[in-house]
């Protein structure tokens, strides 16, 4: 059975730099699926912020890619992400998941859905 | 791709149909659309993919269905423990983006 388990801190203060970890267990993060973050903020809907392979390639959000840096280190079975300079914005439940993926008519990977999801880490940013 | 969900809430009893609606914006490529139940402080739950594909483990009496920018997701007969948030997803264009969701509460 796949389990992602969210880590990471709960507060962080404007201008700084959001960091959580999802470590998976069930499964081998190099066996062919992306990986993935979400965020709903309070009260709203889910937004994606990105997916990343685990030999490096990366599927962004466009309205976050400029803050967004993914990772993934495998020896662990884990992935990353960060987000830089937030702002009370970006306060939201982040959710990470694993990411079904296929390929668009030009050749380039797609993500298609996430399942499973983690738990879910409600973020704040406060001072 | 905005999607748009409808209605905001659905109030309807066990053992009662429920008809959701996810109308998107311009056309979903290959009906790339897929439906998502949240319940309160949990993580969302693949239901279906492709329009219409039942997820693993998910009963029958979930059903989706539509094309292009109108796409539905149906329960046939309500158990208590559907009552819940449903999103839909579309991935046929990037970036992805999700409907604001419909609550489906108990009447």
């Amino acid at each position: 059975q796949v389990q992602l388990q969210q880590s990471g801190p709960g507060l962080v203060k404007p201008s700084e730099t959001l960091s959580l970890t999802c470590t998976v267990s069930g499964y081998s993060i190099i066996d062919g699926y992306y990986w993935g973050w979400i965020r709903q903020p309070p009260g709203k809907g889910l937004e994606w912020i990105g997916s990343m392979f685990h030999r490096g390639s990366t599927l962004y959000n466009p309205s976050l890619k400029s803050r967004v840096s993914l990772s993934i280190d495998t020896s662990k079975n884990q992935f990353s992400l960060k987000v830089t300079s937030v702002t009370a914005a970006d306060t939201a439940v982040y959710y990470c998941g694993r990411d079904r993926y296929s390929y668009d008519s030009g050749g380039s990977p797609m993500g298609n859905w996430f399942d499973p999801w983690g738990q879910g880490t409600l973020v704040t940013v406060s001072s | 791709i905005v999607l748009t969900q409808s209605p905001g809430t659905l109030s309807l009893s066990p053992g009662e149909r429920a008809t959701l609606s996810c109308r998107a914006s311009q056309s979903v490529s290959s009906n790339y659309l897929v439906w998502y139940q949240q319940k309160p402080g949990q993580a969302p739950r693949l239901l279906i993919y492709g329009a219409s594909s039942r997820a693993t483990g998910i009963p029958d009496r979930f059903s989706g269905s539509g094309s292009g920018t109108d796409f539905t997701l149906t329960i046939s007969r309500l158990e208590p423990e559907d009552f819940a948030m449903y999103y839909c997803q579309q991935y046929g264009s990037s970036p992805r983006t999700f409907g604001q969701g419909t609550k489906l509460e108990i009447k």
